[in-house]
């Protein structure tokens, strides 16, 4: 399974838009991008998947360039209750996806 | 998510002692997992289940076992506990037909091995 690179942690403000770049520079051909946020004490919750260009949903977008050694997850105008861990993940869907979370970017947003 | 329960929420028990973790779903999918989470750290995949026969090793499977006795139920056992498995340990499941194949977590046992 490819290794993510994501921040430590960041800090934003309500209202701003939040951007949390992860480096995956051994992704394979068939592995797909996977977010999830964790607030404390809860178990992760499913973001955003996508495997090439641009996904979006209610809750985030996900970009991916052409080389998919990165991602960047946007969070647009982010809350306070957007205070959490986020984890990004690289692997197969075929076979089962045998997730491999690392440490995650904690997010803080501050009022 | 209410779909996926784990019981016990809390556990205090002491070395040596064996503990089993359950964990039960409604959503009807056919794969299950077990992570533990140590505090500041990411996940680790214990074991995983695609279906009622198959059990599958992950990351950091020494010192647990596993059960899948019905679709909807699987247990985790520590036939030892020692204090290095103070966690918190997560079941998931996921849906092998669905297109992004996104795992469910359940809420979550907080475990305490003295």
């Amino acid at each position: 399974l490819a290794k993510t690179t994501q921040p430590i942690s960041m800090d934003s403000y309500e209202g701003q838009e939040v951007n949390i770049t992860c480096s995956h520079n051994n992704i394979a051909t068939n592995d797909y991008i996977t977010w999830y946020q964790q607030f404390p004490s809860q178990g992760p919750r499913f973001i955003i998947q996508g495997y090439k260009t641009k996904v979006t949903n209610e809750v985030a977008s996900l970009f991916i360039p052409a080389d998919r050694k990165s991602s960047t997850l946007s969070l647009p105008r982010v809350s306070l209750s957007d205070t959490a861990v986020y984890y990004c993940l690289v692997g197969a869907q075929t076979g089962g996806f045998k997730t491999i979370f690392g440490a995650g970017t904690r997010l803080f947003v501050k009022a | 998510d209410a779909d996926v329960t784990q019981t016990p929420r809390n556990r205090i028990t002491k070395t040596g002692k064996r503990i089993m973790l359950e964990c039960s779903q409604t959503k009807g999918h056919d794969r299950m997992y077990w992570y533990r989470q140590d505090p500041g750290l990411g996940l680790r995949l214990i074991y995983y289940s695609f279906d009622v026969k198959d059990i599958n090793k992950g990351e950091i499977s020494d010192g647990y076992s596993v059960s899948r006795q019905a679709q909807a139920k699987f247990s985790l056992s520590l036939e030892s506990a020692i204090p290095n498995q103070t966690a918190l340990y997560f079941c998931a499941t996921s849906d092998q037909d669905s297109s992004y194949n996104e795992q469910f977590f359940g809420p979550g046992t907080r475990l305490t091995v003295l």
